[in-house]
C-alpha cells in the first residue's frame, strides 16, 4: 500500500476563497483523523470518522470548516472562506479499528491564506 | 478525556550524548501510549508504542521509552543520539475504549556537532 495520500501538498489561496483538501486513506483501515499543526498550538485533533461516519467534530475550529468522507477511500476538509489564521499544515491519518493501533500519517498539505 | 504535555519544546544535545525527552499524560482510563518521530517537511512516523506488559518498549535505531503509571509518565530516552535524530518527537495517547488519538505539542531535538 502506498500509505495515507494527500493532495494537495501545498496550497496558497487569497483570503476568501474556498480551499479543499484531500485525503486517501490506507485501505482496509477503519478510522480517518484530520489534523491541524501550528506553531503556536501543535497538533490539534479536528474531526474523525469511523466507517466514514464522523463520529466527533468537536475539534472543528468554527462553521467555516467542513469535513466528508463520501467512502472508505477518500475524505475531503473544506474551509471555505479562508482567513490568514488558517495557515497551517494540515494531516490525515488513517488506522485500523483494534486496541492500542497506531495513526498512519500522510505528508500532510502546507496551507498559506494571503 | 485524555491530555498529554511535552515539557520542553525544545532540546539541544551533543552528538553521541545521552537524551531524554518528557512527555506526561492525564486520563481517567487506562492508555496506550506513542512516540512518533516529524522530520522536517515530511508527516508523523510511530516510533514505538506501549500496549501492555513490560513497561520498557524499544524501538529499532535505539530509542526506548517506559510507561510509569504512577506517575503518569512516558519518557523517550536515547543513550547516544547521532546527528540524524534531529527532528520533531511526538508523544501521544489513546484510550482504552477511546477512538481519539491526542497528541501533545511536540519536543524539537537539535543535535549540536
Amino acid at each position: 500500500d502506498a500509505g495515507v495520500i494527500q493532495s494537495p501538498r501545498h496550497e496558497v489561496t487569497e483570503m476568501g476563497q474556498e480551499v479543499t483538501l484531500r485525503c486517501k486513506p490506507i485501505s482496509g483501515h477503519d478510522y480517518l483523523f484530520w489534523y491541524r499543526q501550528t506553531m503556536m498550538r501543535g497538533l490539534e485533533l479536528l474531526i474523525y470518522f469511523n466507517n466514514n461516519v464522523p463520529i466527533d467534530d468537536s475539534g472543528m475550529p468554527e462553521d467555516r470548516f467542513s469535513a466528508k468522507m463520501p467512502n472508505a477511500s477518500f475524505s475531503t476538509l473544506k474551509i471555505q472562506p479562508s482567513e490568514p489564521r488558517d495557515s497551517a499544515v494540515y494531516f490525515c491519518a488513517s488506522s485500523f479499528q483494534g486496541p492500542g493501533t497506531e495513526a498512519f500519517f500522510g505528508q500532510g498539505t502546507r496551507l498559506t491564506v494571503v | 478525556a485524555q491530555s498529554v504535555t511535552q515539557l520542553d519544546s525544545q532540546v539541544p544535545v551533543f552528538e553521541e550524548a545521552p537524551v531524554e525527552l518528557r512527555c506526561n499524560y492525564s486520563s481517567s482510563v487506562s492508555v496506550y501510549l506513542f512516540w512518533y518521530v516529524q522530520y522536517p517537511n515530511q508527516g508523523l512516523q510511530l516510533l514505538l508504542k506501549y500496549l501492555s506488559g513490560s513497561t520498557l518498549v524499544e524501538s529499532i535505531n535505539g530509542f526506548e521509552a517506559e510507561f510509569n503509571k504512577s506517575q503518569t509518565s512516558f519518557h523517550l530516552r536515547k543513550p547516544s543520539v547521532h546527528i540524524s535524530d534531529t527532528a520533531e518527537y511526538f508523544c501521544a495517547v489513546r484510550g482504552v475504549g477511546d477512538d481519539k488519538i491526542i497528541f501533545g505539542k511536540g519536543t524539537r531535538l537539535h543535535i549540536l556537532p
